[in-house]
């Protein structure tokens, strides 16, 4: 069965630091999805893809986050400079039609 | 905010059916009701979605009120693996542009 690739699967930075989470989605999704999870929390959109087109940024922090696809394909989350309080989950999600996949997510520290 | 409420914590006993309800007194026409499931540490699992009849499937089966108002996830024989978080999200198709937004779920503890 097809799945979505994360990687890496654990980050540890220092602040000031530039961190990057890339996306594999599942092949032939043209939906992709980034979401952060804070310890507790249920997961927070971020960024919305449908191809290579943004068509949801309303919650990323633009001024340290960027997020691209450039092909449509793949994706790349950034991060810098990373601050204590992005310590969390990246979790990415492809979809079509009506459901969406998720990958095993990224956990990121912050020291 | 989610458009959807549910209990913070449940508990269910090993080989019952666990039934995890879910308020979305919102709801639009055209909104799928899904759930995910989310096991410590694992990323977010699909588990159903339904418009506005009973679904069933091989994890579980979903229930949908007649005025859609809220449903009920049933896992027929609860085991000890199924101990996660559950999401209960509403929305329209996700080819759609509209915001995907979970809220803290229900925290599932099947007891031996």
């Amino acid at each position: 069965e097809a799945e979505v690739a994360q990687s890496p699967r654990y980050k540890i930075t220092e602040k000031s630091q530039a961190v990057a989470f890339w996306c594999d989605p599942i092949s032939g999704h043209a939906t992709l999805y980034w979401y952060r999870q804070i310890l507790g929390q249920g997961p927070e959109l971020l960024v919305q893809f449908q191809d290579e087109s943004v068509v949801d940024d309303s919650q990323l922090p633009k001024d340290r986050f960027s997020a691209e696809r450039l092909k449509g394909v793949d994706s790349t989350l950034k991060i810098q400079p990373a601050e204590l309080g992005d310590s969390a989950m990246y979790l990415c999600a492809s979809g079509k039609s009506e459901t969406q996949y998720f990958g095993p997510g990224t956990r990121l520290l912050v020291l | 905010d989610a458009k959807t409420t549910q209990p913070p914590s449940m508990d269910c006993a090993e080989g019952r059916a666990a039934n995890l309800p879910c308020n979305h007194s919102t709801i639009s026409g055209n909104e799928y009701v899904y759930w995910y499931r989310q096991i410590h540490s694992q990323g977010p699992q699909y588990i159903i979605h339904g418009l506005k009849n009973n679904e069933t499937n091989e994890m579980a089966s979903l229930i949908i009120t007649e005025d859609r108002k809220s449903s009920t996830l049933i896992l027929p024989h609860a085991t000890l693996r199924d101990t996660a978080v559950y999401y209960c999200i509403v929305r329209v198709a996700v080819t759609s542009y509209d915001k995907v937004i979970f809220g803290p779920g229900t925290s599932l503890s099947v007891i031996p």
